[in-house]
């Protein structure tokens, strides 16, 4: 089966970038999509297939995939940013995957 | 605006079958390339895929809980539903309903129900 490997945390001072990776067997082959929960909220979309935004999210929300790694990159991080973040693919053997989740603290 | 909402009993005794539905709102269930899904969350950890339904009936399982879940669709109601059987606290979790957006052969979740907590209980 298909899994996604995730930083369990990582921290960021506030104004600068933090990225966050999400791990795979040639991930780089798949389209990655990353969300953004905040506590006690349901997840939101913040990138699909690999680097879009959908409407609404702010430009400092990108992402990059290629080789065994994706990353979503946060630029000038705001304190708003702090959540738990997931990457998630389609897999023809494993279906929908998950990655396990990478809380963001802004410091 | 298309809106999700998730209904059922908070609270389910162990051995017994967990039934929610999601109600589809501000649209019809039955328009454009989308499935419908169910999605969970222990405290504390993780989103777990449940599995997923087309307007046609079709469906497709996690296999870890293939044997135990059963999803479908009401059209007429706009609302699809979950149920999942033999329920033990393990089973005890958030759970969402999502709009599961299909794009060739690419999946993502582009619209997130508020979630429902489940507990498994005697």
């Amino acid at each position: 089966s298909y899994e996604l490997t995730q930083p369990l945390s990582v921290s960021v001072a506030l104004g600068q970038t933090a990225r966050i990776t999400c791990g795979g067997n040639n991930i780089g082959s798949k389209n990655v999509h990353w969300y953004q929960q905040k506590p006690g909220q349901a997840p939101v979309l913040v990138i699909y297939r690999d680097s879009n935004r959908p409407s609404g999210i702010p430009e400092r929300f990108s992402g990059s995939n290629s080789g065994n790694t994706a990353t979503l990159t946060i630029s000038r991080a705001q304190a708003g940013d702090e959540a738990d973040y997931y990457c998630q693919v389609w897999d023809s053997s494993t279906d929908v995957v998950f990655g396990g989740g990478t809380k963001l603290t802004v410091l | 605006q298309v809106q999700l909402q998730e209904s059922g009993p908070g609270l389910v005794k162990p051995s017994q079958t967990l039934s929610l539905t999601c109600t589809v709102s501000g649209g019809s269930i039955s328009s454009g390339s989308y499935y419908w899904s169910w999605i969970r969350q222990p405290a504390g950890k993780g989103l777990e895929w449940i599995g997923r339904i087309y307007t046609s009936g079709s469906t497709n399982y996690n296999p870890s809980l293939k044997s135990r879940v059963t999803i479908s669709v009401d059209t007429s109601k706009n609302q699809f539903s979950l149920k999942l059987s033999s329920v033990t606290a393990a089973d005890t979790a958030v759970y969402y309903c999502a709009r599961l957006l299909l794009y060739y052969d690419i999946w993502y979740f582009d619209l997130w129900g508020r979630g429902t907590l489940v507990t498994v209980s005697s």
